[in-house]
């Protein structure tokens, strides 16, 4: 258990709404992360932070914002929800060793935009 | 795009038998590593092999790389009805503070 934490664990909303994720950890870690994972195109990174408000954008950055204003709180905002962006969304924090870094998942949030 | 490609997609075995996935990457990497993901939940780690090391154990894991084929392979052995999740490989780039991971593998043990 790497103390990540994922709110809301499930969401319902409608086209065009504002929704906002929030991931908090709670061990320090420098790195976080915002991963979707689909059927058909596995985990595809979306954002990530190396600081509080440092981020930068992943692979599938579009339509997504994020802020990290406190250490522990990384927040994935879809500023108006698509269909396309129905999915479900993991956050992750890094633990740097020796060998590279290790990725520590939160359980998930379910997101259906309707 | 995608890194690492497993392979099979889904594969389905009697419990006691051994499993094995495969994993292909493109480019030169730092460390590939191993997740299990049961259905619902977030992924967890399994084992992390450095692109200088050939093979590694972890229980009943054992992974293998081959970087002049830019492959690795994870090996289950004896397996169990608790091993039935989706594995996925992800990669690592040298000072790279991104994974990038494959589409994953399923796999059923069958009792």
């Amino acid at each position: 258990d790497a103390g990540i934490t994922q709110s809301p664990r499930h969401k319902v909303t409608e086209t065009g709404t504002p929704v906002t994720l929030r991931c908090h950890q709670t061990e320090n870690h420098r790195y976080m992360y915002w991963y979707r994972q689909d059927p058909g195109h596995g985990l595809r990174l979306i954002h990530y932070s190396y600081g509080v408000k440092d981020t930068d954008k992943g692979e599938v950055s579009d339509g997504y914002s994020v802020s990290r204003s406190k250490t522990e709180d990384f927040l994935l905002t879809l500023e108006s929800a698509t269909s396309s962006q129905t999915s479900v969304y993991f956050c992750a924090i890094s633990e740097w060793g020796l060998s590279g870094n290790t990725i520590y998942f939160g359980e998930g949030s379910w997101l259906t935009v309707v | 795009s995608q890194q690492g490609e497993e392979d099979p997609q889904a594969l389905s075995i009697q419990e006691g038998e051994n499993a094995t996935m495969n994993c292909s990457y493109k480019t030169s990497i730092n460390n590939l590593q191993w997740y299990r993901q049961n259905s619902g939940r977030g992924l967890v780690h399994l084992i992390l092999i450095r692109s200088n090391e050939r093979e590694k154990h972890s229980g009943r894991l054992r992974v293998t790389l081959d970087t002049s084929k830019k492959s690795s392979s994870l090996l289950i052995t004896a397996s169990r009805a608790a091993d039935t999740a989706s594995y996925f490989c992800a990669t690592g780039a040298e000072g790279a503070q991104k994974l990038v991971f494959g589409q994953g593998t399923r796999l059923t043990i069958n009792p």
